[in-house]
């Protein structure tokens, strides 16, 4: 267990629908990270918060969107659903403080299909 | 981030020693090499991390060679529970954390 926790476990939803996916991240960690894990495509990073503030952005389409809120969890919204974001999402989270390499720890994941 | 090259696929026989290399020949001074698995489709697991000296922990240990172009993550004695896609990320020192680029891996299946 790695104290990154997840929900829900499993979302099915048709196309041109919007969720939410939600992640807590472990106790002290300020940066939480959203990770797309489709067959085709691997682990493709989305995006990176650092204490409630965007901190970095990889490929992540106009349609989806992330906040971090004060309490520290973070929440991924996707939008206007296609077939092809059907994937595994995960979220991991990190202390990404100064002083030393950063080790990001995954959760279990959200797997999302759009039927 | 330095790219890495793994082989696709190993096998290894149960309670044997496995060795998986990674070759990162254009890391640069001050970027780390890290090992992630992933079991099935759960989330990718933190293995272990080094810089230029060797590391052991409970999970592994992990070889750097003295010019940092290769590494090797041993698994001392393998069980079935380490059948996974191991992954070889480079990566640099990042103020306020930074992504995980992460490439295909190595499939290793650990055979009874």
């Amino acid at each position: 267990d790695s104290g990154v926790t997840q929900t829900p476990k499993h979302l099915i939803t048709a196309t041109g629908q919007r969720v939410t996916l939600r992640c807590s991240p472990r106790s002290g960690d300020l940066s939480v990270y959203w990770y797309q894990q489709s067959l085709d495509q691997g682990l493709q990073f989305l995006i990176q918060y650092y204490n409630g503030e965007e901190r970095a952005k990889g490929n992540i389409l106009e349609r989806f969107s992330a906040q971090q809120f004060p309490d520290l969890h973070s929440e991924l919204n996707l939008s206007s659903l296609e077939l092809g974001d059907s994937a595994l999402y995960f979220c991991a989270s990190s202390v990404a403080t100064r002083g030393g390499p950063d080790t990001q720890y995954f959760g279990p994941g959200t797997r999302l299909t759009v039927l | 981030d330095a790219k890495t090259t793994q082989p696709t696929s190993m096998d290894c026989a149960e309670g044997r020693a496995a060795n998986l290399p990674c070759n990162h020949s254009t890391i640069s001074g001050n970027e780390y090499v890290y090992w992630y698995r992933q079991i099935h489709s759960q989330g990718p697991q933190y293995i272990i991390h080094g810089l230029k000296n060797n590391e052991t922990n409970e999970m592994a240990s992990l070889i750097i060679t003295e010019d940092r172009k290769s590494s090797t993550l041993i698994l001392p004695h393998a069980t079935l529970r380490d059948t996974a896609v191991y992954y070889c990320i480079v990566r640099g020192y990042y103020n306020q954390g930074g992504k995980l680029i992460f490439g295909q891996g190595t499939e290793l299946s650990v055979k009874p």
